[in-house]
């Protein structure tokens, strides 16, 4: 199973400002097969990214996502209030399918 | 609409069954895969089972294997979750997620979740 450790836990950042989110598997994943969700309590969850760097239908080019092989990066280039969430990673790969234990984007 | 609704969650003793129910509007449901995640109280998401659109293929994580079963009803347009032998482990938030398409396990669009608990 493909582990994925998702850095920092929590990341303290005021309106305006640009967020990295870091998310590195224990081997090897597909840029296919790797996407980001955002949380927001109350809400459904929603896909961000997928295939690696692709943004899913409605979200907003402040969104971006990038790397390969066992580094990937989620950077919100100016946060929104509405941005204040957590955020996870995921990849699926030979009929299994992990997420990241997911990064929370705090107000500071 | 485009909706996934979930219902069937409550409190059952270890050892007990529960079958979770997810009710899709707004979209041709047989012609996407769905999966299972869940989320215990104050943690992570995990992955727990999907369905082809068609039904005749199910993957299962290995925490699941022999104690859950997924399945599906296109004529209904509602999938499932049958889940024997609860484990305390097994509380969550149970989600229903379908499948953005064939062959790729990203998830477009996700229900809000059903809540169980396993406790005596």
């Amino acid at each position: 199973e493909i582990v994925l450790t998702q850095s920092p836990g929590t990341l303290s950042l005021s309106p305006g400002e640009r967020a990295t989110l870091s998310c590195r598997a224990s081997q090897s994943v597909s840029s296919t097969n790797l996407a980001w969700y955002q949380q927001k309590p109350g809400q459904a969850h929603r896909l961000l990214i997928y295939g690696a760097s692709s943004r899913a239908t409605g979200i907003p080019d402040r969104f971006s996502g990038s790397g390969s092989g066992t580094d990937f990066t989620l950077t919100i280039s100016r946060l929104e209030p509405e941005d204040f969430a957590v955020y996870y990673c995921q990849q699926f790969g030979s009929s299994a399918l992990t997420f990241g234990g997911g990064t929370k984007v705090e107000i500071k | 609409e485009v909706q996934l609704l979930e219902s069937g969650g409550g409190l059952v003793q270890p050892g007990g069954s529960l079958r979770l129910s997810c009710a899709v509007s707004g979209f041709t449901f047989s012609s996407y895969g769905m999966s299972w995640v869940r989320q215990a109280p104050g943690k992570g998401l995990e992955w727990v089972s999907a369905i082809s659109g068609s039904g005749d293929r199910t993957y299962k994580a290995d925490s699941v294997k022999g104690r859950f079963t997924i399945s599906r009803d296109n004529s209904k347009n509602t999938l499932y979750l049958q889940m024997n032998s609860l484990r305390a482990e097994d509380t969550a938030v149970y989600h229903c997620a379908k499948h953005i398409a064939v062959g790729r396990w990203h998830f477009d669009l996700w229900g809000r979740g059903t809540l169980v608990t396993v406790s005596s």
